[in-house]
């Protein structure tokens, strides 16, 4: 059974600050995703990493996959309430066309 | 902008009872899913739907589950005899089939009373 770690769990922190979300397993994935979850609402994608080592940015938040592609970071810059939210990293292998999910990483960002 | 539509976004039935949660996936894709989120917990991946025809399931997905597209733009999931332990938040996502981007619902919330 693959397994997606997330951490931390929970992070609280003040605006402006900058902060790095890790997500972790001992098994590759061909590609990672990384989603954001409103409560009440489905998880909205944020990015995909496909290749080792590969690094994505949107806007203040940059991605990363792992040189072995077992890992990945979410790392956002100077920290807005709006990036307040639930972190889903998920893994996919090919020829396996389920989601694993990560454990989540809740985010609070504090004006 | 497409996006993968639910209903009903709040079920609430009685143990034993039947539930069929609907979902209309993205037009153009070919790859169909459900996930469920017990509250305070992860995303477990249920059933993917090819096709016409199951290509994965996971072991949650029971003989009293089933998943049907009966027609050219519905993806249904029943349960046949509800468990109080089915209570979660039940998420349908569509695909392409490439690279495994899948878009997510904004789920239906079901309440085993």
């Amino acid at each position: 059974t693959q397994l997606l770690e997330q951490s931390p769990q929970f992070l609280s922190i003040q605006e402006g600050e900058n902060l790095t979300v890790y997500c972790n397993s001992s098994s590759v994935f061909s590609s990672l995703q990384w989603y954001r979850q409103e409560p009440g609402e489905g998880p909205v994608l944020l990015v995909t990493v496909v290749t080792g080592g590969e690094v994505k940015k949107l806007k203040r938040l940059t991605f990363q996959f792992g040189d072995a592609r077992k890992d990945s970071s979410l790392h956002i810059t100077a920290a807005q309430p709006g990036d307040t939210g639930l972190y889903l990293c998920a893994g996919a292998n090919f020829g396996n066309e389920k989601l694993t999910f990560g454990t989540g990483t809740r985010l609070t960002i504090i004006p | 902008e497409p996006e993968v539509t639910q209903t009903p976004s709040h079920q609430v039935t009685q143990m034993g009872q039947e539930v069929i949660l609907r979902c209309v996936p993205i037009s153009n894709h070919l790859y169909f899913y459900w996930y469920r989120q017990i509250l305070g917990q992860k995303v477990e991946f249920l059933v993917s739907f090819y096709n016409n025809e199951i290509s994965e399931k996971s072991e949650i997905f029971d003989d009293q589950f089933s998943v049907e597209r009966p027609d050219g733009s519905n993806f249904t999931l029943k349960i046949r005899s509800t468990k109080l332990e089915d209570s979660a938040m039940y998420f349908c996502a569509s695909s392409t089939g490439q690279k495994n981007i899948q878009y997510f619902g904004a789920g239906t919330r079901l309440s085993v009373l």
